[in-house]
């Protein structure tokens, strides 16, 4: 099956850092999803981005489908972007491991 | 738009018990729906594709046998644990794509955290 990778594991940010989140993926995907799980589980839907670049206020994203790769931007960082990113591809929806932000005041 | 209900929120059952959890597609109908399990920091690992009608498709490694599936409706899934034992404890959740309905995505329930005592 396809393969995910997203790095970094781990981030940590001074609040109003920005930064840049990753994600590669294996194969040719016709879906990808970018989500943030918060503290109690629930996975916010981010991106469907399986191509292109989009814009939502501060954040931003991007996929690169020839090279198989996405990018998840994140600007002006908030205390409340912590938490777990994920990026999610294909039609049966696999994840990366996900990279956890610690935002600090 | 493309809500999904997922019921319970939380759940804590006596080892060797059965629990059922429901998995709803409110505003469109859904002939598929994904199951996923999450332990603590870890990723959403997919158990088991559920089909409308059909029998469920799992991963390999998961049991089907200890987690039933029926998805038995355009907008109803669930899943059974039975015989559940601690190491079933878990934090399940589950997703459904309104694709041709005007969304694009999938879109996740809120999750059902399991305890087994």
């Amino acid at each position: 099956g396809i393969q995910v990778e997203q790095s970094p594991p781990d981030l940590i940010l001074q609040e109003g850092a920005n930064s840049t989140l990753r994600c590669n993926f294996s194969d040719s995907v016709n879906n990808l999803q970018w989500f943030h799980q918060n503290p109690w589980g629930q996975l916010i839907n981010l991106f469907y981005i399986p191509s292109g670049t989009k814009q939502n206020g501060r954040l931003s994203a991007t996929t690169v489908a020839t090279e198989r790769y996405s990018l998840l931007y994140i600007s002006s960082s908030q205390t409340t972007d912590s938490g777990v990113y994920f990026c999610a591809v294909g039609n049966d929806m696999r994840f990366g491991a996900g990279t956890r932000l610690t935002v600090k005041p | 738009g493309a809500v999904v209900s997922q019921h319970p929120s939380w759940v804590i059952c006596k080892s060797g018990t059965s629990v059922k959890i429901e998995c709803r597609s409110l505003d469109f109908q859904a002939t598929t729906m994904f199951w996923y399990r999450q332990f603590p920091k870890q990723s959403l690992m997919l158990m088991a594709t559920s089909n409308e009608g059909s029998k469920a498709t799992y991963e390999q490694g998961v049991e089907k046998d200890k987690f039933l599936i029926n998805h038995a409706s355009l907008t109803l899934s669930t899943l059974t644990v039975t015989s559940a034992h601690p190491e079933d404890s878990s934090f399940y959740i589950c997703s459904a794509s309104p694709k041709g309905q005007g969304y694009y995505g999938y879109t996740f329930g809120s999750g059902t955290r399991l305890t087994v005592v």
